[in-house]
């Protein structure tokens, strides 16, 4: 079955520097990928979307890249801020039905 | 422009219990999708409702039920409560047909004791 792998462990940087957060999936063709931030306690938000025939994708301080051929996506943070701390899901589909999410990596910015 | 509103925000049922959760989506929107997210874990599809009909289940059983109404407002219903149906229970909403993001409620917490 499909398998989406975001880093469990949490994600500790310096306010300033970039963060950069791994999305990698198996037995899955995706049409598109989602990233969405989630706050403890509360609904997830929508970031960013980036289809399968895009490289990359951004959006203010956020990029994401798209690598079909190695499964992956990388999500990144430039200039990261305390406010930024949160938890990032990454999400598959393939049609406007279902989405797969992975478990989240969770990121803390220092200041 | 309300976005997605659930109810209840928290509650507590026993095991074997049956709970219904409510979803009014954001408005202009016609497609509900409910997720559940255990503690720790991403969201997990249960089932969308667009026209009043299910269009795709996740692998859940049959104690979780749905429904949408003509408003396109959606209710989740879950049967014969376990204690691991103890979630977030989270519903979104969107725009039949359009592949985009997904506005999501702040979610129902279900405690099952």
């Amino acid at each position: 079955s499909q398998k989406i792998e975001q880093n469990s462990e949490a994600l500790n940087i310096q306010e300033g520097k970039t963060a950069t957060l791994t999305c990698n999936y198996t037995n899955y063709s995706p049409a598109y990928l989602q990233w969405y931030r989630q706050d403890p306690g509360r609904g997830p938000v929508f970031l960013l979307l980036i289809r399968e025939n895009e490289k990359e994708k951004r959006k203010e301080r956020l990029k994401v890249t798209f690598d079909t051929t190695l499964k992956q996506s990388l999500f990144h943070i430039t200039a990261s801020q305390p406010a930024d701390s949160a938890t990032y899901l990454c999400a598959l589909g393939r049609s406007s039905y279902k989405l797969i999410f992975g478990s989240g990596t969770r990121l803390l910015v220092r200041p | 422009d309300a976005g997605v509103t659930q109810s209840p925000t928290h509650l507590i049922k026993t095991r074997g219990q049956q709970v219904t959760l409510r979803c009014s989506p954001k408005s202009g929107h016609d497609t509900v999708s409910w997720y559940q997210q255990a503690l720790g874990q991403g969201p997990q599809f249960i089932f969308q409702y667009y026209e009043e009909e299910e269009r795709q289940r996740g692998n859940f059983p049959d104690r979780f039920s749905g429904h949408q109404f003509p408003n396109y407002s959606s209710e989740l219903n879950v049967n014969a409560l376990l204690l691991g149906d103890s979630a977030l229970y989270l519903c979104a909403s969107s725009l039949s047909g359009q592949v985009g993001e997904l506005f999501f409620g702040e979610g129902s917490r279900l405690t099952v004791l």
